[in-house]
């Protein structure tokens, strides 16, 4: 079991370009998560997946945030211009449930917007 | 937003000593979570406790929820050098969407 498989680990960008992040969860679990992590605001939940179906967007900060999981093994988070204050670390997860589970998640992508 | 609270936020104690951490919530749960995050990583799962109940271990973990107060606790006895990580709690709602919340985490430093 690889685990959950996040790409890039660094992104670096400047302000306005188009930045996509890669997930490819743990082969047979039917959740997926997209989180953010910031010194100031901690681990945000931005969106959730179950069987590839959105679930719940509404941590998504704005409409330059959108995310895809077109099917079980693959998911991408895009922001659209990028923007200084998007710097962050960008988490997946997967889990083999939605109710209940643990989450397992991959080691996070390094995003820093210039 | 935020749901779990924890604390402390730091914690530094010595090698072999006992650590406690602390989560506060504010709605209804069916369970919750602990996770560990060592620098640069992602979080790893520890413990998972539902709403019924109160108790749980796990090797040298030991968490306990109390629903009526709506906090938790998590004990590591006996601590390593390679306990030194930052502790985070989460939340499941009542509403069984599988939607996990956060709280801010504690860094614990065991120092050898």
């Amino acid at each position: 079991d690889a685990g959950v498989i996040q790409s890039p680990r660094h992104e670096v960008t400047e302000m306005g370009q188009e930045v996509t992040l890669r997930c490819k969860p743990i082969s047979g679990h039917n959740s997926l998560f997209w989180y953010r992590q910031t010194m100031m605001r901690g681990l945000e939940l931005l969106i959730y997946f179950n069987n590839n179906v959105p679930i719940d967007d509404s941590g998504m900060p704005e409409d330059r945030f959108s995310a895809k999981m077109p099917n079980a093994s693959f998911s991408t988070l895009k922001i659209q211009p990028s923007e200084p204050r998007d710097s962050a670390v960008y988490f997946c997860a997967s889990s083999p449930t939605p109710k209940e589970s643990p989450l397992h998640f991959g080691n996070g992508t390094r995003l820093t917007v210039t | 937003s935020q749901q779990g609270e924890e604390d402390p936020q730091a914690l530094s104690i010595q090698e072999g000593e006992n650590a406690t951490m602390n989560c506060s919530y504010k709605t209804s749960i069916n369970n919750l979570q602990w996770y560990r995050q060592n620098s640069g990583r992602g979080l790893v799962h520890l413990i998972l406790i539902r709403s019924n109940e109160r108790e749980k271990h796990s090797g040298r973990l030991r968490v306990t929820l109390d629903t009526s107060k709506k906090s938790s606790s998590l004990l590591i006895t006996a601590s390593r050098a390679a306990d030194t990580a930052s502790y985070f709690c989460a939340t499941g709602s009542s509403g069984n969407t599988g939607k996990l919340i956060f709280g801010q985490g504690t860094t614990l430093q065991v120092k050898p």
